[in-house]
């Protein structure tokens, strides 16, 4: 079964600056897409940004990007210029590409809180 | 375009009660899916449909759960009875069938609190 670990519960930047969130999963499957969700407190979750896995370079999002090492099976979130309106929790997750059956849905981590110091 | 919606936003029941939870798609959308984060702990898938029919549910923790999909547009959760331990944020998320069917978007979720 695959896992999705995020080893950093809590982290924190200050303004202007840039962070990198962790994130480490372990699957079988060669197939697959990767994704960073962020939910603002009190706030709907939305998507950050997504990765498939048989592209070897990395997602951006604007101040937003990945650093995808598919052999290491890590899959971290940088964070340029950091803003206020970043202040969430930042989760990672894994769906398998074979689409299908309990392969359609979503693995998460346990997240990430991100404070973002003004 | 309207997002995913939840209702209601919160609830707060006691054990043995029952409450049903219901969730509105992204029109157009024909997956749907149903999540639950028990605090601390990571967000869980719990079933998926596709339009009205049960795709997968193997993560319903047991019969107390009881979801529904009626004509393929929104669904409904039940829980009966309800259990201190069902207490958490249940996230309802829908995507496209075919297309760019990788991407789920969320709803706020439904906070329920069972005493």
């Amino acid at each position: 079964a695959q896992t999705v670990t995020q080893s950093q519960p809590e982290m924190s930047v200050q303004e202007a600056e840039t962070v990198t969130l962790s994130c480490t999963y372990d699957t079988s499957e060669s197939d697959y897409y990767l994704f960073w969700y962020k939910q603002p407190p009190s706030r709907q979750m939305i998507l950050v940004i997504r990765q498939e896995a048989y592209k070897q370079q990395n997602a951006t999002e604007n101040r937003f990007s990945v650093n995808f090492q598919k052999a290491a099976k890590s899959f971290s979130l940088k964070i340029s210029d950091s803003q206020l309106g970043d202040a969430a929790m930042y989760f990672c997750a894994y769906r398998s590409a074979n689409y299908g059956g309990s392969q359609g849905n979503l693995i998460f981590g346990k997240g990430t809180k991100l404070s973002v110091k003004p | 375009e309207a997002g995913v919606t939840q209702f209601p936003s919160h609830s707060v029941i006691e054990k043995g009660q029952t409450v049903t939870l219901r969730c509105d798609p992204i029109s157009g959308h024909d997956n749907l899916y149903w999540y639950r984060r028990v605090m601390g702990k990571e967000i869980k898938f719990l079933l998926h449909f596709v339009k009205e029919s049960k795709q997968d549910e193997s993560g319903m923790p047991n019969n107390r759960f009881l979801a529904e999909r009626t004509g393929g547009t929104y669904s409904t959760l039940k829980v009966q009875p309800a259990e201190l331990e069902d207490s958490g944020v249940y996230f309802c998320a829908s995507s496209l069938l075919g297309g760019d069917r990788e991407t789920q978007y969320f709803g706020p979720g439904t906070r329920l609190l069972v005493l």
